[in-house]
């Protein structure tokens, strides 16, 4: 089976500029999240979509941050414009029912953005 | 605000020593634990999804337990190999929260052959 594929993996913009991310989920997974991990610290959720409807963006900078997931499959995070406090790894995951069902995550390999 | 630790941040081993890191939580309306593995340049791979006070889980040299009502769980490591070397990271749900995760900054683990 396949896993949760991110792109790009790496990214290095200058503050300002735009970036996007995106990520497809393991097929059949109704639940993604897209998460930042900033160095020293442990992941912290951004979003999380139900199919293609929003569940959680309670922690999303919406001023700068937006993302989507139209079709409930594959999801696109943006950011614009970039500060350098964004310089993170941003981690895509998925499940079937979600982790309030009592599900592990399945993660992506993250995409490492340096904001110079 | 709900506050995971995890102790120690970073944990330098020689092979074939056994292991162990601590996750604390808040003890109050506990809903689940899960522990997950991360190697460098790698995905972070799930470990264990704990519910009940008193589990044990074990996945071949690894295993965990849940304190539940002091708020604790110990991930141990029996006879560390280098391909252990990783962050391991715990996360926290509280019950009637939809599931969310909170998760704690890591372990980074390095065994050295």
């Amino acid at each position: 089976e396949a896993g949760v594929a991110q792109s790009p993996r790496y990214k290095i913009i200058e503050k300002r500029q735009s970036v996007a991310f995106w990520c497809n989920p393991i097929s059949g997974h109704a639940t993604l999240y897209w998460y930042q991990q900033i160095l020293g610290q442990g992941p912290k959720l951004l979003i999380q979509f139900q199919n293609n409807g929003v569940v959680d963006d309670s922690q999303l900078p919406k001023d700068r941050f937006s993302a989507e997931r139209l079709k409930g499959v594959d999801s696109t995070l943006k950011i614009q414009p970039a500060k350098l406090e964004d310089s993170a790894v941003y981690l895509c995951a998925s499940s079937f029912r979600g982790t309030g069902s009592g599900e592990k995550l399945f993660f992506g390999s993250g995409t490492q953005l340096s904001v110079l | 605000i709900l506050n995971v630790e995890q102790s120690p941040q970073s944990l330098h081993v020689q092979e074939g020593d056994s292991t162990n890191f601590t996750c604390s939580f808040p003890s109050s309306n506990f809903y689940a634990l899960h522990w997950y593995r991360w190697e460098t340049a790698k995905s972070p791979e799930a470990l264990f999804v704990m519910t009940l006070n008193g589990d044990e889980k074990k996945k071949g040299r690894i295993s965990a337990t849940l304190n539940t009502k002091e708020g604790y769980s110990y991930l141990y490591i029996k006879g560390s190999q280098p391909e252990d070397s990783a962050t391991y990271l715990c996360a926290f749900i509280r019950g009637n929260q939809g599931g969310k995760l909170i998760f704690g900054q890591g372990t980074e683990l390095s065994v050295k052959p």
